[in-house]
């Protein structure tokens, strides 16, 4: 039971461009969402979060856009740079359950310079 | 401020044997999760401690494997007479506490099993 999902395994996006990914959750007690970036044989770095009590949270070339009527979440970078080619885990957990972090599975970003 | 340490980076260890991981939160940190990351798939939950107590162990195989974050000293994550299905990443995060508050992860020990 996937309760998180992210339904594009892969994206390839031009240097300077807008890169949109994308994340859905079926489990309407989430209320606290992440998104990580992963390099490989590293660990996750997180890049923004947001609660469910907004609809988009911003940090730098970083917007996330929550949807909860949709369930769906939305990261966006603009510009993307070479240095963005990764894979961006979705997270989401239900804050008064000790915010245990459920886990999409990841999308890999790669920006063309 | 160092980040969350883990160690050992790589493990090896033969079926049947045992593998014992470290993480060190960062500083000020005394919340600590675990999350294991089989080959080619997401980070799955596995344990959530506090000093001296293990808050939610929903996410660990019932049997093999053991967590603990002792008062003094790093959190360990114990797995007993390790099957090849073991190999896999396992991953450490720490917060400040529970909350709006984002964990930080370490670099991830990476278990093979032989």
């Amino acid at each position: 039971d996937q309760q998180v999902k992210q339904n594009s395994p892969s994206l390839s996006v031009q240097e300077g461009r807008i890169s949109i990914l994308n994340c859905d959750y079926t489990n309407s007690m989430f209320d606290y969402f992440l998104w990580y970036k992963k390099y490989p044989a590293e660990g996750p770095t997180f890049l923004i979060s947001i609660s469910s009590i907004k609809d988009k949270n911003e940090d730098g070339r970083f917007t996330v856009f929550l949807n909860k009527s949709a369930k769906h979440l939305s990261l966006h970078i603009v510009p993307s740079q070479p240095g963005d080619s990764a894979v961006y885990f979705c997270a989401a957990s239900v804050v008064a359950a000790g915010n245990k972090l459920t886990f999409g599975g990841g999308t890999r970003v790669l920006v063309k310079p | 401020n160092a980040g969350v340490m883990q160690n050992p980076r790589h493990l090896v260890r033969r079926r049947g044997q045992e593998a014992r991981l470290r993480c060190s939160p960062m500083k000020g940190h005394s919340h600590v999760y675990w999350y294991r990351q089989l080959p080619e798939e997401g980070l799955k939950f596995m344990v959530y401690l506090q000093k001296e107590n293990i808050i939610d162990e929903s996410g660990m195989p019932k049997e093999r494997f053991s967590a603990e974050f002792p008062k003094e000293g790093p959190s360990i994550l114990r797995i007993q007479q390790v099957v090849r299905g073991d190999s896999a990443a396992y991953f450490c995060a720490s917060s400040t506490g529970t909350g709006l508050y984002e964990q930080y992860f370490g670099p991830g020990t990476r278990l093979t099993v032989t």
